[in-house]
């Protein structure tokens, strides 16, 4: 499909396990971001890339949280040593560089569980 | 803190009802955009809005930006049980390409 698409749908963990998830953009996109949704919370943006670096990650909430994007496309997100408190939904979202009024393109989500 | 304020939190009203819902911050946003999500979806974009005192109507849905770009509104006339969703808005601080959402208007339209 032409959309952001994201993998898994739905991951369920065991505290203290690492898992990644995976976005990939619209093709053609330069800028592709990481936000996390929480019950009754907003958007929480994690960390935005400009081509494969990462302008600002100043959203990670601590060093367990990493990203990297590899060819100006696919990104993953990785959780190391989950917490109960990781428990979100994790979009993604692309745009061109300098998107400005042409806004983002998120993809579904993957909806993370934390046992 | 958040940064955005949205209200109400939550809205039910019967279809062909009139609404409005806010945005509003004590920081200036160079644009400001609203999104509409629906369950299991990402957000999807309705509307940027840019100049102080702009106005923007997409079909029954209009749109504004305060004067000093630090608050706006949708208006929504004669709703339709189709509207039903969560609204966001989000601001750009700036030159940053980083978003701040508000923590959203979940809409029911009931018919």
């Amino acid at each position: 499909g032409a959309g952001v698409s994201q993998s898994p749908s739905n991951k369920v963990t065991e505290k203290g396990k690492d898992v990644e998830l995976r976005c990939d953009p619209i093709s053609g996109h330069t800028a592709l971001y990481w936000y996390r949704q929480s019950l009754g919370q907003g958007l929480e943006f994690l960390i935005y890339f400009q081509g494969n670096s990462a302008p600002d990650k100043s959203g990670l909430p601590s060093d367990r949280f990493s990203a990297e994007r590899t060819g100006g496309s696919v990104s993953t997100l990785t959780i190391q040593r989950t917490q109960q408190e990781d428990s979100a939904v994790y979009l993604c979202a692309s745009s061109f560089y300098l998107a400005g009024g042409r806004g983002q393109f998120f993809g579904p989500g993957t909806r993370l569980t934390v046992l | 803190t958040q940064l955005l304020e949205q209200s109400p939190q939550f809205l039910s009203i019967q279809e062909g009802e009139n609404l409005t819902v806010y945005c509003n911050s004590s920081s200036v946003f160079s644009s400001l955009q609203w999104y509409r999500q629906e369950p299991g979806e990402g957000p999807v974009l309705l509307v940027t809005v840019v100049t102080g005192g702009e106005v923007k109507k997409l079909k029954r849905l209009t749109f504004q930006f305060g004067d000093a770009r630090k608050d706006s509104s949708l208006h929504i006339t004669a709703a339709q049980t189709g509207d039903t969703g969560l609204y966001l808005c989000a601001g750009r601080q700036g030159g940053s390409e980083k978003l701040v959402f508000g923590k959203g208007t979940k809409l029911t339209v009931n018919p």
